[in-house]
């Protein structure tokens, strides 16, 4: 999983708290993806970002949750007023700007909620 | 609805031969295949992808089979190695680069290479 940088890689917090995730892409990926993993279950897909551009963010949860990808610097993913539910693996994935690659991912962070 | 179903939650295989994990798909939009290999506290590594043109695409000891009519593909190992045992995750995407499209994940298999 060289290339994709996360972190934390672990991060607790307080139910009300705020949790902010990092993401950055492999050098030349202009495509940035936020999944999250419940325990026993697949990977889900959040959201789907380019520079500055929000692509489809049909898989996240419409409150507390955000996502931005700025011209320079990483990826975030925030979550806002956390709740128990949140716990879960969040990770990213990058893929360059032209079709026919795979995505490749971090090796994401764990969020507790305690 | 699990749009990309792995029916067996785990596999239990010999030492050099030939694992075989299966993958259902319902929905017909989706054009490009993917297989990935999950150690616990690591990210999915990529292993191999099928564009649906193809029903076959074979890598070192990786061969990916899609059957587009029967909408299932499955991820042929052999010999397996001690090595391989993880989880395997098979994921669909509507675009045909899998690039450029959120990836729709099975719930993954866990593959047991045996001595």
């Amino acid at each position: 999983n060289a290339g994709v940088m996360q972190n934390p890689r672990h991060l607790v917090r307080r139910r009300g708290q705020e949790a902010r995730l990092r993401c950055s892409p492999m050098k030349g990926h202009s495509h940035v993806y936020w999944y999250r993993q419940l325990p026993e279950e697949g990977l889900k897909f959040m959201v789907y970002l380019q520079k500055e551009n929000i692509i489809d963010e049909s898989g996240m949860p419409k409150e507390r949750f955000s996502a931005e990808f700025p011209k320079e610097g990483p990826s975030i993913l925030r979550i806002q007023q956390v709740v128990r539910g949140d716990s879960a693996a969040y990770f990213c994935a990058s893929s360059p700007s032209y079709s026919n690659q795979p995505q490749h991912f971090g090796d994401g962070t764990r969020l507790s909620i305690l | 609805d699990q749009q990309v179903k792995q029916n067996s939650p785990s596999l239990s295989v010999q030492e050099g031969r030939i694992s075989i994990l299966n993958c259902d798909y319902t929905n017909s939009m989706f054009d490009y295949f993917l297989w990935y290999k999950k150690y616990p506290a690591e990210g999915p590594t990529f292993l191999i992808s099928i564009s649906s043109i193809k029903d076959k695409n074979e890598d070192g000891r990786f061969t990916v089979f899609l059957n587009k009519s029967a909408k299932h593909l499955s991820l042929h190992i052999v010999p397996s190695q001690p090595g391989d045992s993880a989880v395997y995750f098979c994921a669909a995407s509507k675009d045909s680069g899998g690039g450029a499209d959120g990836l729709t994940f099975g719930k993954g298999t866990h593959l047991i290479i045996q001595p």
